[in-house]
């Protein structure tokens, strides 16, 4: 079955960090690029990061750049994001998405996981 | 920042209207649009790409269409399962953004 299954969310303090974790099944992992997209509480969504296929290419949103840092294991069809320095605003449902493509100027996200939460408060 | 209009915000329809739901972009995107439908406490789950390709699976009473810069996905006849929200997304530039959502309740 062709599905994303993360983990690793939880309640940390502000400046805390947290590793969140997604495991790819039913498709060839390092074919495509994957991302996080994260929903803040009765909000829209909001991506955040994402990764090529082979990690050699990474972006991310202005939001989190130089907190988070995205990569990705092909050994072990799973996609990682390291969160540092987490604010009170990163509170979300973090996605992890797959997209139809290796890398490219422009991709939308072909499949979802079911998402896993990140509480940032004392 | 390219910027994504939706609207409404939110609907009311019954079972077996057809609803139609727009999607405004600040700026040219080309057909580099994405809509996607959410269920409380579910993924999100894509329904069309590039402004009007139907993904594999998704029923045909979806569609998508393109004008100029306003994007549209209707569903010709609302079925009880279609009742969730609706978020429009752009490809076209980093970073990717999406509309603010369209919550498509029940009559």
């Amino acid at each position: 079955e062709v599905q994303l299954l993360e983990s690793g969310g939880g309640l940390v303090q502000p400046g805390g960090s947290l590793r969140l974790s997604c495991a790819a099944s039913g498709f060839t992992f390092i074919n495509y690029a994957m991302n996080w997209v994260r929903q803040a509480p009765g909000k829209g969504l909001e991506c955040v990061s994402s990764i090529s296929g082979g990690a050699k290419s990474t972006y991310y949103a202005d939001s989190v750049k130089g907190r988070f840092t995205i990569s990705r294991d092909n050994s072990k069809n799973t996609l990682y994001l390291q969160m540092n320095t987490l604010r009170v605003e990163d509170t979300a449902v973090y996605f992890c998405a797959k997209a139809p493509v290796t890398w490219g100027s422009g991709f939308y996200f072909d499949l979802w996981g079911r998402g896993t939460l990140v509480t940032v408060s004392s | 920042d390219i910027q994504m209009t939706q609207s409404p915000s939110s609907l009311s329809a019954s079972v077996g209207d057809r609803v139609t739901i727009t999607c405004r972009a600040s700026q040219d995107i080309s057909n580099l649009l994405a809509w996607y439908q959410q269920k409380p406490g579910k993924a999100p789950k894509s329904l069309i790409y590039a402004a009007s390709s139907l993904q594999t699976g998704v029923p045909s009473r979806f569609s998508g269409s393109t004008s100029g810069t306003d994007f549209s996905l209707t569903i010709s006849s609302l079925q009880p399962e279609d009742f969730a929200t609706y978020y429009c997304q752009q490809y076209y530039r980093y970073p990717f953004t999406f509309g603010q959502g369209t919550k498509l309740d029940i009559k």
